[in-house]
């Protein structure tokens, strides 16, 4: 039972555009969100999070959407760079915060230069 | 580097042999996760640690496998009679209690030949 859904296995987006990475969940429970960014060889670093009572959180390039009605969420990432090629993994906890955190499969971003 | 410390990095064992793998969290952390990961799939969840208590440990933690924090420092992770459906990147991370992100160790790579 996948709870917490990237149907996206990749995506190739060219330097300067924008990037979206779409997730979707299935567990009304969760109220805490997360995108975390894997490079080959190293263990997932935290990007950005969103608590349910917000739709919108931003920090800098990274810009997290949650839509609670539709069960899900996007990561926007603008402008793009070849630095930000990596696997990016949506996750969700029912807790508030980080404790049990349930991971998507992941999308493969490319970014051409 | 204060990160969080996996070792050994690789590991390949025979079928039926049991492994030990060790991780050391971020010094003031309280909470201590372990995860699981095959290829083309995001982290599962196995077990979670605040200090010293074993809090909760998933359905993917057969009888074979028992992980312990015994001074609420590092943790251990033991699997007894490997199989090779063992064979998976196992993940550590460790987080403060009410903060919102996790940081992981780079891994712990089984191979069960």
């Amino acid at each position: 039972d996948q709870q917490v859904k990237q149907n996206s296995p990749s995506l190739s987006v060219q330097e300067g555009r924008i990037s979206i990475l779409n997730c979707d969940y299935t567990n009304s429970m969760f109220d805490y969100f997360l995108w975390y960014k894997k490079y080959p060889a190293e263990g997932p670093t935290f990007l950005i999070s969103i608590s349910s009572i917000k739709d919108k959180n931003e920090d800098g390039r990274f810009t997290v959407f949650l839509n609670k009605s539709a069960k899900h969420l996007s990561l926007h990432i603008v402008p793009s760079q070849p630095g930000d090629s990596a696997v990016y993994f949506c996750a969700a906890s029912r807790s508030g915060g980080y404790q049990k955190v349930t991971f998507g499969t992941g999308t493969k971003l490319q970014v051409i230069p | 580097d204060t990160g969080v410390s996996q070792n050994p990095r690789h590991k390949i064992t025979k079928r039926g042999q049991n492994v030990t793998f060790r991780c050391d969290p971020i010094s003031e952390h309280n909470r201590l996760y372990w995860y699981r990961q095959t290829l083309g799939q995001g982290p599962e969840f196995l077990t979670y640690f605040q200090n010293e208590a074993q809090l909760e440990k998933s359905r993917l933690l057969s009888d074979r496998f028992s992980a312990e924090r015994p001074k609420g420092s590092f943790s251990t992770l033991e699997i007894q009679r490997t199989e090779q459906g063992d064979s998976a990147m196992y993940l550590c991370a460790s987080s403060l209690v009410g903060t919102g992100e996790a940081f992981f160790g780079q891994g712990t790579r089984l191979t069960v030949v």
